[in-house]
């Protein structure tokens, strides 16, 4: 079973900053959260991924809380072609990716 | 960057059939997992291999399930006696083996059993 839960929807208007929250209250101190995101008719595609820092790469911004019990997802300028299902998955070392349902953001122009 | 393939795109098939389906994995990853996707749910885990060895199924895989990696490259997954609810995509990722490696996931396989 996930170990995340994510709201089902959200949306998003074009140019703005998409803010895609995770809870994982249970969440232990070795394991990492990752997100994914599939766009329609692909397979998955990674965005990030983080134990307790902050991270940002090119594609998104990960905020953990200090208790780790929650993070958010930051697109800065969602683009149409940011329209997606966005997964947020706990993982714990050699376990594989267990994916929920993720949220379906929708980017409106 | 050739990324994870996956063929066929789509697949149609009666019920009963027998039906195989082909990922080729990243090149240098030695890690190669099946995952199935049914409509509104995000992918859910069947088995991986590390090189040859077919290290893990999930209890939910039936009998009808067999996946193979022969030489550790290619991956075949095959259904047989097919049924319809089996009619799911099939996706296939890989990675390198140091645990928490990221996926790279093919564009799956769409079946339908009719």
């Amino acid at each position: 079973d996930a170990k995340t839960t994510q709201p089902p929807s959200m949306d998003c208007a074009e140019g703005r900053a998409a803010n895609l929250p995770c809870n994982h209250s249970t969440i232990s101190g070795n394991e990492y959260v990752y997100w994914y995101r599939q766009i329609h008719s692909q397979g998955p595609q990674y965005i990030i991924h983080g134990l307790k820092n902050n991270e940002t790469n090119e594609m998104a911004s990960l905020i953990i809380t200090e208790d780790r019990k929650s993070s958010t997802l930051i697109l800065p300028h969602a683009t149409l072609r940011d329209t997606a299902v966005y997964y947020c998955i706990v993982l714990s070392y050699g376990q594989n990716f267990v994916f929920g349902p993720g949220t379906r953001l929708s980017v409106l122009p | 960057d050739t990324g994870v393939s996956q063929n066929p795109r789509h697949k149609i098939t009666k019920r009963g059939q027998n039906v195989t389906f082909r990922c080729d994995p990243i090149s240098e990853h030695n890690r190669l997992y099946w995952y199935r996707q049914t409509l509104g749910q995000g992918p859910e885990f069947l088995t991986y291999f590390q090189n040859e060895a077919q290290l893990e199924k999930s209890r939910l895989l039936s009998d009808r399930f067999s996946a193979e990696r022969p030489k550790g490259s290619f991956s075949t997954l095959e259904i047989q006696r097919t049924e319809q609810g089996d009619s799911a995509m099939y996706l296939c990722a890989s990675s390198l083996s140091t645990g928490r490696e990221k996926l790279f996931f093919g564009s799956g396989t769409q079946l339908s059993v009719l």
